[in-house]
């Protein structure tokens, strides 16, 4: 059985900080990975979508990474903004499973001015 | 384009009540989920869809039924209410396709059962 695993749980930066999300799944067997966002009290939105032949993909000040082999994902976010503040999720699909994702539980992210 | 719609938003029930949490999509996605997100649980998938008439069990089935009867819509419901299913849900749709697409989810369902 597919297990999604982010570190860490939470973090505080200060505004302007580069960071870095981790990501890691058990089943390297992956059809692909995304990466969402999710604002207190609202839904998932997609940020980035990385195929299981992809190395990375990029969207603005983000940056993610796949490391298949390893069962490895990082979202890196550059001059972070207050407005980054939510909670990140990791989500795999993978062969086992087809259909279905499994989603880390999340870290939560604060950037304080 | 709406994308995902779930309706309603909110909703307090009493233990022993029934309701249905209506999911729609306007995208043509074949691939229909129904998830609930629980604290320190993460999200976890209830019921699944890969086509309209078709639907299938995921990690937490019991106490949920549902129907795909049009393949813009996706229905959770549940019988007989009991506190252990207060939780945020949320619907997502995918279109067909193994590996070139992502999920879009709706914005949520916060159920309160007392």
């Amino acid at each position: 059985k597919q297990e999604v695993t982010q570190i860490p749980a939470a973090l505080s930066v200060p505004e302007g900080e580069n960071l870095v999300l981790n990501c890691s799944f058990t089943d390297s067997a992956i059809y692909n990975l995304q990466w969402f966002r999710q604002d207190p009290g609202k839904g998932l939105t997609s940020l980035l979508l990385i195929q299981s032949s992809q190395r990375e993909q990029t969207s603005g000040r983000l940056n993610a990474s796949l490391d298949k082999s390893s069962g490895r994902s990082t979202l890196y976010i550059a001059a972070s903004q207050p407005g980054d503040s939510a909670t990140y999720l990791c989500a795999v699909r993978d062969e086992t499973s087809g259909s279905r994702l499994t989603f880390g539980e999340g870290t939560q992210l604060t950037v304080n001015p | 384009n709406a994308g995902v719609t779930q309706t309603p938003k909110f909703r307090v029930l009493k233990t022993g009540q029934s309701m249905t949490l209506l999911c729609a999509q306007d995208m043509n996605h074949e691939y229909m989920y129904w998830y609930r997100q629980d604290p320190g649980m993460g999200l976890r998938l209830i019921h699944y869809s890969v086509g309209e008439g078709t639907t299938a069990k995921g990690e937490v089935p019991d106490g949920y039924n549902v129907s795909r009867l049009k393949k813009q819509n996706f229905l959770l419901g549940l019988e007989s209410a009991a506190p252990s299913q207060t939780s945020v849900y949320f619907c997502a749709s995918r279109p067909t396709g193994l590996r070139n697409y992502g999920y879009t989810f709706g914005s949520g369902t916060r159920l309160t059962v007392v």
